[in-house]
């Protein structure tokens, strides 16, 4: 079964900095990958996609993403976060119909 | 993209209950999804909801607890049957919007249920 990985569940890092969130799924065959994010009391939205084409996705909010194939992975990217990054935010890989997610990792950035 | 609601945003109820959650969607679409998250966890399917068929669960979840109705292709109720502290949970509806490979899921609000 598919399964997806995000290794950090706890991100702390001061406005301005640079944000790297991984993502690492396990299914071998053309995927779609997308990342959401949940703000505090709000509910999830879409982040980005990918599909196809372009590895390199941008998003909404300056976020972009990186599809590396060979390594299984989907980074999450931002060059400069800001105090209202702060949110929790899914990897999520498509299997058939349906999206397998991943654990989550809940980013405070601090101004 | 979609525009989806949910009611109730929130509840509290004892165990032993039950708790009809509604989900509209402001276009017709095919697919209609039911997720939960539990507390500090990442969101798992219960079902799919397609209009004019049964609904298919997902391994772990079953139609007598979580009995859904689709009745056209903007609407789905989940229902949680006899519900205990372990129900506790954070239920959003999703629907799925494009087509093919292009396919992406929007979410609603959620519905907060805590059983007490």
């Amino acid at each position: 079964a598919q399964s997806v990985s995000q290794h950090n569940h706890h991100v702390i890092l001061s406005e301005a900095a640079s944000l790297e969130l991984g993502c690492n799924y396990s299914y071998g065959g053309t995927v779609n990958l997308f990342w959401y994010v949940q703000y505090p009391g709000q509910h999830l939205q879409l982040l980005l996609k990918y599909f196809s084409g372009d590895p390199l996705v941008k998003g909404i909010k300056g976020f972009e993403a990186e599809f590396i194939k060979s390594k299984f992975s989907f980074n999450l990217r931002k060059p400069s976060v800001q105090w209202s990054d702060t949110a929790e935010y899914f990897c999520a890989v498509k299997s058939s119909y349906k999206l397998i997610f991943g654990s989550g990792t809940r980013l405070l950035v601090r101004p | 993209s979609a525009v989806i609601s949910q009611k109730p945003s929130r509840d509290i109820c004892q165990r032993g209950t039950s708790l009809t959650i509604q989900c509209q969607v402001d276009s017709q679409v095919t697919m209609m999804f039911w997720y939960r998250q539990q507390p500090g966890q990442s969101l798992t399917l219960i079902a799919t909801a397609n209009q004019g068929s049964e609904a298919t669960y997902e391994s772990g979840f079953v139609i007598d607890k979580f009995p859904i109705s689709r009745p056209n292709l903007t609407f789905s109720t989940l229902t949680v049957s006899n519900m205990s502290p372990e129900d506790s949970s954070i239920y959003l509806c999703s629907v799925a919007a494009g087509t093919g490979i292009a396919e992406t899921q929007y979410f609603g609000p959620g519905t907060r249920l805590l059983v007490l």
